[in-house]
């Protein structure tokens, strides 16, 4: 059981835009930044969103971040094939000294 | 440009102790959170601690009492030790860079924004 809770599938077409849920609580997104990770099967997790809303350097402007009281969005817009991925949303948590938490993950199939 | 490269044991036997290192090339080490996540078949990622060049360490409170984080910083290199692994600690391990910042008196989480390439460790009899 994760302490963030994001949908476990989402789906869209080519041109479509996704949005991907992330719910937490006081002690992690309520007080804490947001950040959103993409990961491909075999590969390394990639850093796509920090600060609820920044997005470092080479990630496309199609993703977007948003945050509001204890819940998150990661928009995806203009999907492409190559967005088929995991998405993992995470967040610094102050309860126990403090530590990451991380959502579950949301499939995302490009139909 | 930084990089991370990971190694160790891949294949373990239930209660013996899983021992990764994680060297980093072409950056600073100082300033950062040099962190250990891990991602279990068919499971999401869980982050498992991190520790900084001045050997300040955070860890999951799930996993506290079994693991353990070192840094060795005449190497620029940081390891995770697990003790007592079972099946539940096969999975996928990747060591990453997490940065923080406070501004204004708030502490900012900025993520991890470099990874290793993962190594998949078995716990198996």
């Amino acid at each position: 059981q994760s302490v963030l809770t994001q949908p476990p599938s989402a789906s869209g077409t080519p041109g479509q835009t996704v949005t991907i849920s992330c719910s937490g609580s006081t002690s992690n997104i309520g007080t804490n930044t947001v950040i959103w990770y993409q990961h491909l099967p075999g590969t390394a997790p990639n850093l796509l969103i920090y600060n609820n809303n920044q997005r470092p350097a080479g990630v496309p402007d199609r993703f977007s971040g948003s945050k509001s009281g204890t819940s998150a969005s990661l928009a995806i817009s203009g999907l492409q094939s190559e967005d088929e991925a995991n998405y993992y949303c995470a967040a610094w948590d102050d309860s126990l000294n403090g530590h990451v938490v991380f959502g579950g993950g949301t499939k995302l199939t490009v139909l | 440009q930084v990089q991370l490269q990971q190694w160790g044991a891949g294949l373990l036997k239930p209660s013996e102790t899983l021992s990764l290192t994680c060297a980093v090339y072409g950056g600073s080490f100082n300033g950062f959170y040099w962190s250990w996540i891990r991602q279990s078949p068919d499971k999401g990622l869980e982050w498992i601690g991190e520790i900084t060049h001045k050997k300040a360490t955070n860890y999951n409170p799930s996993l506290t009492s079994r693991v353990t984080i070192s840094v060795d910083t005449s190497k620029n290199q940081f390891s995770l030790k697990v003790n007592s692994v079972t099946a539940a600690d096969t999975a996928v391990y990747y060591c990453a860079r997490g940065r923080k910042a406070v501004l204004r008196a708030t502490f900012l989480y900025y993520g991890m924004d470099v990874w290793g390439q993962g190594t998949t460790v078995t716990v198996s009899s």
